[in-house]
């Protein structure tokens, strides 16, 4: 498989245990995105990184989350002392560089749930 | 998503009926629109894009047409399908990103009744 994969596919963790979620992007691809979606809602961005370079953080994100791509290939996320609230999707996405505005690959997500 | 204006945000239409879903967004140097989207529990994918130097595009059942001036870009699904029920989101580049990021707006949720 050449697409976006993402590990685990499924999450369960008890509030205030630490989670980590791996993305590997389609492999010659630059740019990687972090998205967090809840039911009935859109992809909410997280954070992108341009190689292993993470260019933007959503203000929306606290200081609980955090993302690396540590050799500009696959990125992790990791999530400390989780929450109810964290309950989501985890989308992660790929995108070409070299031009302005292309198609992000999605791959199959995350599935947490915080109990 | 950030200055992305997506209507209208649910549309029930008839087999066979036409759809069209709008999008508005505020960046003027914006060159490039595309349209993901997303049938329940999966991910979202695209479906047609377009870029600032061209007004139409279409392919097959679905076009996206393009109007610079007033700052909007449109879905047209033709002829639809039950299967074409899903939830539509528009993307266009927010402004001061170079057009690097990637952000959705609210979606569009198309119900297509048999």
């Amino acid at each position: 498989d050449t697409g976006v994969s993402q590990d685990p596919r499924h999450k369960i963790t008890k509030r205030g245990q630490n989670v980590t979620f791996r993305c590997d992007p389609i492999s010659e691809h630059n740019r990687l995105y972090w998205y967090r979606q809840t039911l009935g809602q859109g992809p909410e961005f997280l954070t992108y990184f341009q190689n292993e370079a993470q260019l933007e953080k959503s203000r929306l994100l606290s200081d609980r989350f955090s993302a690396e791509r540590p050799k500009g290939s696959f990125s992790t996320l990791e999530i400390q002392r989780t929450e109810q609230g964290d309950s989501a999707m985890y989308l992660c996405a790929s995108s070409p560089g070299g031009h302005l505005g292309t198609e992000a690959f999605f791959g199959q997500g995350t599935r947490l749930t915080v109990v | 998503g950030e200055n992305v204006e997506q209507h209208p945000s649910t549309l029930s239409v008839q087999e066979g009926d036409s759809a069209v879903i709008k999008c508005t967004y505020s960046d003027s140097a914006s060159n490039y629109f595309p349209w993901y989207k997303q049938e329940l529990g999966k991910r979202p994918q695209l479906i047609i894009d377009i870029r600032s130097n061209v007004g139409e595009k279409k392919d097959q059942r679905i076009a996206v047409t393009l109007n610079k001036t007033a700052k909007h870009f449109s879905l047209h699904i033709t002829e639809t399908q039950p299967e074409d029920s899903a939830v539509y989101f528009c993307a266009p580049p927010p402004p001061n990103t170079g057009g690097f990021k990637t952000i959705f707006g609210a979606g569009t949720r198309l119900f297509v009744k048999a």
